[in-house]
Parts: C-alpha cells; sequence; structure tokens
C-alpha cells in the first residue's frame, strides 16, 4: 500500500517550453501533496504545499507563476514548470499525505527535468 | 543555525555492523519524527515513523526519539551492501499531512 507515482520519470525539454509532471497516489487518497525540488547531493527542498480543490501555498522565493500547481482531485495533482530554462534543471519529487490518516508522507520515485 | 542537523557522511561500515544515524533539532514544538532512505535517482522511502518520545523497532530498523535532548537516531542491524543509500532524518510540528523539515541526509556505505 501507500504507492505514489509521478510521470514522466526523465524529461527533456527546450528552454521557453512548459513541462508537466504528474503526481498520483495509486491506493489512497491524498488530500495534501507536496511538491519537492533536490540538487545533486542536497536534501530536498519544499517548493509548495497542494490541498485537493484548492490553491497551492508556496514557500517563501518560490514563483508561482512559473511552477503552476493544480490538485483536481484526491488522487492527483500536477506540476507544470512554465517557459523553463537551464537553471529549472533538476530532480522534482511529490509527496502525499494520507485522507484522515496519522500524516505519513509518502514519496514518489521522481522526476528528472533537463532544459536545454 | 539549521532547524535540523544531520551529519552528512559519507559514513562507510563493513557488511553485518550495527549503523547508528542521528539528528539534532532545535525546534522542540517537533512531535513527529521520520527517517526515510533514498537511493541515487529514486524517491525517499518511508523507513519508521514515530510519533514524540520513545523507541519504535521493525525488523533490523530501530528509532529512537529523546525530546529532551532535541535528538533522534536510527540503528540498523545486521547490516547489509543493499542498506547503502542516504538516509533523511524529517520531523513536523503536527500530524495529518503537515509539512516536514528535513536533514541534509547521511550518505552510508555498506562494504563486502
Amino acid at each position: 500500500g501507500a504507492v505514489v507515482s509521478q510521470h514522466p520519470s526523465w524529461v527533456i525539454c527546450k528552454s521557453g517550453t512548459s513541462v508537466k509532471i504528474e503526481c498520483r497516489s495509486l491506493d489512497f487518497q491524498a488530500t495534501t501533496m507536496f511538491w519537492y525540488r533536490q540538487f545533486p547531493k542536497q536534501s530536498l527542498m519544499l517548493m509548495a504545499t497542494s490541498n485537493e480543490g484548492s490553491k497551492a501555498t508556496y514557500e517563501q522565493g518560490v514563483e508561482k507563476d512559473k511552477f503552476l500547481i493544480n490538485h483536481a482531485s484526491l488522487t492527483l495533482s500536477t506540476l507544470t514548470v512554465t517557459s523553463a530554462h537551464p537553471e529549472d534543471s533538476s530532480f522534482y519529487i511529490c509527496s502525499a499525505s494520507a485522507t484522515g490518516g496519522s500524516g505519513e508522507q509518502y514519496f514518489g520515485p521522481g522526476t528528472r527535468l533537463t532544459v536545454t | 543555525q539549521k532547524e535540523v542537523e544531520q551529519d552528512p557522511g559519507p559514513l562507510s561500515v563493513p557488511e553485518g555492523a550495527i549503523v547508528s544515524l542521528n539528528c539534532t533539532y532545535s525546534n522542540s514544538a517537533f512531535q513527529y519524527f521520520m527517517w526515510y532512505r533514498q537511493y541515487s535517482r529514486k524517491g525517499p522511502e518511508l523507513l519508521m515513523y514515530t510519533y514524540s518520545s520513545g523507541n519504535k523497532e521493525d525488523g533490523r530498523f530501530t528509532a529512537q526519539v529523546d525530546k529532551s535532548s532535541k535528538y533522534i537516531s536510527l540503528f540498523i542491524r545486521d547490516s547489509q551492501p543493499s542498506d547503502s543509500a542516504t538516509y533523511l532524518c524529517a520531523m513536523s510540528v503536527t500530524g495529518g499531512g503537515n509539512k516536514l523539515t528535513f536533514g541534509t541526509g547521511t550518505q552510508l556505505k555498506v562494504e563486502l
């Protein structure tokens, strides 16, 4: 149980284009999902908290117009990187917390984004 | 000073050794404590989840929380090469899907 998937696992895009990453909780409902960014050999940096049916809460320094988050259902959240630039290249990971659960967060396998 | 401090390692041990991984923290409001294992280029995997002080055991893993000292530990018994990964501690003030504060992670290598 408690499986979170991400799609795609790896994407290469050209500078100036937009990329959408999906995060799904496969066997549980998740009122809250989180989006993280991780640089090589560094810990996870929380970008935003996504609650189903409401606007995401972004961490300080994260551009909400650049990183669009939508949490349209209890099993799906999406992160769209708009007008991507090479500095947006990173490992993006989502996590989900089960509705009514005790607070454990389960992580997806991550999406590696390379912007050329 | 970071809210959560964790020695980045790398920590290298022989197969079969007992591994001790630790984190200290400064926010006394933290009540929920987690340990995650992350293999290279993969998402973190939840290993242990504990509330408040005390011990919790699951197979070869034991998590300890000492809130009075603001110190948490993860012990791995009979370590295996497959345990080689980065171990991240994480904590939160409340459960119920609130955001986590992570340590920087300790890189562990278990050698044959």
